[in-house]
């Protein structure tokens, strides 16, 4: 168990740029989530995968942002003509099949828009 | 619809004193609890897990909890706390029978003073 890997750790952009971050799951989980933290608030549920398929989107999700998991291993989410309100701590997480499963987070990606 | 209130933003404790977290939620279906804790500039660590049996759960690093159905409430506790604890903890639920979507607390900052 390697476990989840996000990249990069931190972004810093300017405002009106695109940003695309990459989370690696364990190996064997075929389920995979972003979340969105701000300061001082709790994780956000942005959007699920179940193998390659999108099944889920959070109305947090506007329509500068799509994620992808085009083999159902590693998962891609890019945030286009960024603003200052999308700084965040961008969360991975993967976990088996099953709701009982529990969520294994990566690190994170803080994102900085100046 | 599911949420989670953590009822104090920042606990401050003295080292080896006991702690208590917590944590209410609202939900019309049966749920699985969760606790995790962040420490800074990581990801979420899984503390404990309540899904179904003794309402009384251990968990990592001497934690415990304990779910109360009739209070809607699922408590952490630690009889005794180290300055190593200080971090952010977060509760959150899960819809049982549905996809492991995670639902978060806002949050309660533990500061553990020597």
């Amino acid at each position: 168990d390697t476990g989840v890997s996000q990249d990069p750790r931190h972004k810093i952009t300017k405002r009106g740029q695109n940003v695309t971050f990459r989370c690696d799951p364990i190996s064997e989980h075929n389920r995979l989530y972003w979340y969105r933290q701000t300061l001082g608030q709790g994780p956000e549920f942005l959007t699920y995968f179940q193998n390659e398929a999108q099944l889920e989107k959070s109305r947090l999700l506007s329509d500068r942002f799509s994620a992808e998991r085009p083999k159902g291993s590693f998962s891609t989410l890019e945030i286009q003509r960024t603003e200052q309100g999308d700084s965040a701590m961008y969360l991975c997480a993967s976990s088996l099949e099953g709701s009982n499963s529990p969520l294994h987070f990566g690190n994170g990606t803080r994102l900085t828009v100046t | 619809a599911q949420s989670v209130t953590q009822l104090d933003s920042q606990v401050p404790v003295f080292e080896e004193a006991p702690v208590e977290l917590r944590c209410n939620y609202s939900s019309s279906v049966s749920v699985y609890l969760f606790w995790y804790v962040q420490y800074p500039n990581q990801g979420l660590q899984l503390l404990l897990k309540y899904l179904s049996g003794s309402t009384l759960v251990k968990g990592i690093n001497g934690f415990e909890a304990e779910f109360n159905k009739s209070q809607t409430s699922f408590h952490l506790r630690k009889p005794s706390v180290h300055i190593s604890d200080t971090a952010e903890y977060f509760c959150a639920v899960i819809i049982s029978g549905g996809y492991n979507k995670l639902i978060f607390g806002a949050g309660t900052r533990l500061a553990v003073h020597p």
